[in-house]
């Protein structure tokens, strides 16, 4: 029972490249998250995707793309990375969006960009 | 400006201490949530709390939503070094679909 999977664990980059971001639930939740963590700001909605075939913005988007590709998966682009993007990225599923739905949260992805 | 402002910020205290963590809004919301993250992983959900009023109980911990549903507050009794952690609080406006986070309470419990 893997949960919600994120891929790679760790990543540096330099400024200017670009990079994927993956993530898969098999909880069969309809709705996905990618949130970024940064010391004392707590987390931060990037971008959501409340059922498959939706997405929308969250809090801080600029600087990043999303696909969801399936049910399952949900993935976080970076086009031009900049040192500003140096964070922790979670993604996270639940039930549904909204009251009362927990969410579940891959383990990260600590990505340095120099 | 954080939606939730959690304090305090950073807590250490000696085993077997009683401690309490507030989760402040000047927004109403319709749930809200408190997670627990250890190094390294992702935040872990611990309850969700969605009547104004409602006192949930998970062992020492206890986890209460104000009565106007803008504040919530996780009180552990008997504190021991397996709750050191970071606890975020998080929480769904009325009327909105995402969940937002405070900046989180960082416990350290000293044996």
């Amino acid at each position: 029972n893997a949960g919600v999977t994120q891929t790679p664990k760790f990543q540096v980059l330099k400024t200017g490249q670009s990079m994927t971001l993956q993530c898969a639930q098999d909880m069969n939740h309809n709705s996905m998250y990618w949130y970024r963590q940064d010391p004392g700001m707590g987390l931060r909605l990037i971008y959501y995707s409340a059922s498959e075939g939706t997405t929308d913005k969250g809090e801080v988007p600029n600087g990043y793309n999303v696909s969801r590709l399936n049910k399952r998966e949900f993935s976080l682009r970076l086009e031009s990375a900049a040192p500003s993007q140096t964070s922790v990225y979670f993604c996270a599923s639940s039930v549904l969006g909204g009251k009362g739905y927990g969410y579940t949260f891959g383990s990260g992805t600590r990505l340095t960009v120099v | 400006t954080q939606l939730l402002e959690q304090s305090p910020q950073f807590l250490s205290i000696q085993e077997g201490e009683n401690l309490t963590v507030y989760c402040n809004s000047s927004s109403v919301f319709s749930s809200l949530q408190w997670y627990r993250q250890e190094p390294g992983e992702g935040p872990v959900l611990l309850v969700t709390v969605v009547t104004g009023g409602e006192v949930k109980k998970l062992k020492r911990l206890t986890f209460q939503f104000g009565d106007a549903r803008k504040d919530s507050s996780l009180h552990i009794t008997a504190a021991q070094p397996g709750d050191t952690g970071l606890y975020l609080c998080a929480g769904v406006r009325q009327g909105a679909q995402k969940l937002v986070f405070g900046q989180g309470t960082r416990l350290t419990i000293n044996p």
